[in-house]
């Protein structure tokens, strides 16, 4: 089975700064999708991005980048110029290509945006 | 937009209860999930549907069951609550096309349930 770990229970960026969250899962498949969520006081989930493990290309929305790194199954996520909007619960998240539409979360990781 | 809807916020059970949680999406999708989360250990499957009368167990099924009678709407149901099932329920939905281009997850915003 598949497992996703953010070791990071907690992290904490100044407003304008930058700040990386981290994120690894195991697996033996090779094609899979990989996620980041964001889940702000509200406990609404937002998408925030995604990965395709076929795409060597890191994917980027705005401020918001990731570091893939297929061999280590290493899946971080950058965020740049903080805000304090992005202070949230962020969950790293894998679904296999193959067998379906479940997600497999993370335990998620607290962001803190100091003014 | 897509609009998951969950009937409670917040609920307030007694051990032994039978409860039922109540989740509509809008969008007409064929998907839809119950997930469980928990400090310390995120998100966890408990069932999903992936048409109507149609389900399939997550991770953590047992304790819960499910009920989809209308494309809609999909319920979870404890049907002993106990106290280790006090956690924030989240539905979500999405559709069942080519996995590359509809596999965005639409999400409520929580039901979380106090078993006392």
């Amino acid at each position: 089975a598949q497992t996703v770990t953010q070791s990071q229970p907690e992290m904490s960026v100044q407003e304008a700064e930058t700040v990386t969250l981290s994120c690894t899962y195991d697996t033996s498949e090779s094609d899979y999708y990989l996620f980041w969520y964001k889940q702000p006081p509200s406990r609404q989930m937002i998408l925030v991005i995604r990965q395709e493990a076929y795409k060597q290309q890191n994917a980027t929305e705005n401020r918001f980048s990731v570091n893939f790194q297929k061999a280590a199954k290493s899946f971080s996520l950058k965020i740049s110029d903080s805000q304090l909007g992005d202070a949230a619960m962020y969950f790293c998240a894998y679904r296999s290509a193959e067998y379906g539409n479940k997600l497999v979360f993370g335990a998620g990781t607290i962001l803190r945006v100091k003014s | 937009d897509v609009k998951v809807t969950q009937s409670s916020r917040y609920l307030v059970k007694r051990t032994g209860e039978k409860v039922f949680l109540e989740c509509v999406q809008d969008m007409d999708h064929e998907n839809m999930f119950w997930y469980r989360q928990d400090p310390g250990l995120g998100l966890r499957l408990i069932y999903f549907s992936y048409d109507v009368k149609m389900k399939e167990k997550g991770d953590i099924p047992e304790g819960y069951s499910v009920s989809r009678e209308k494309k809609e709407r999909f319920s979870l149901i404890l049907e002993s609550a106990s106290t280790n099932q006090t956690s924030m329920y989240l539905c979500a939905s999405s559709f069942a096309g080519h996995l590359a281009t509809n596999e965005k997850l639409f999400f409520g915003s929580g039901t979380q349930l106090s078993v006392l």
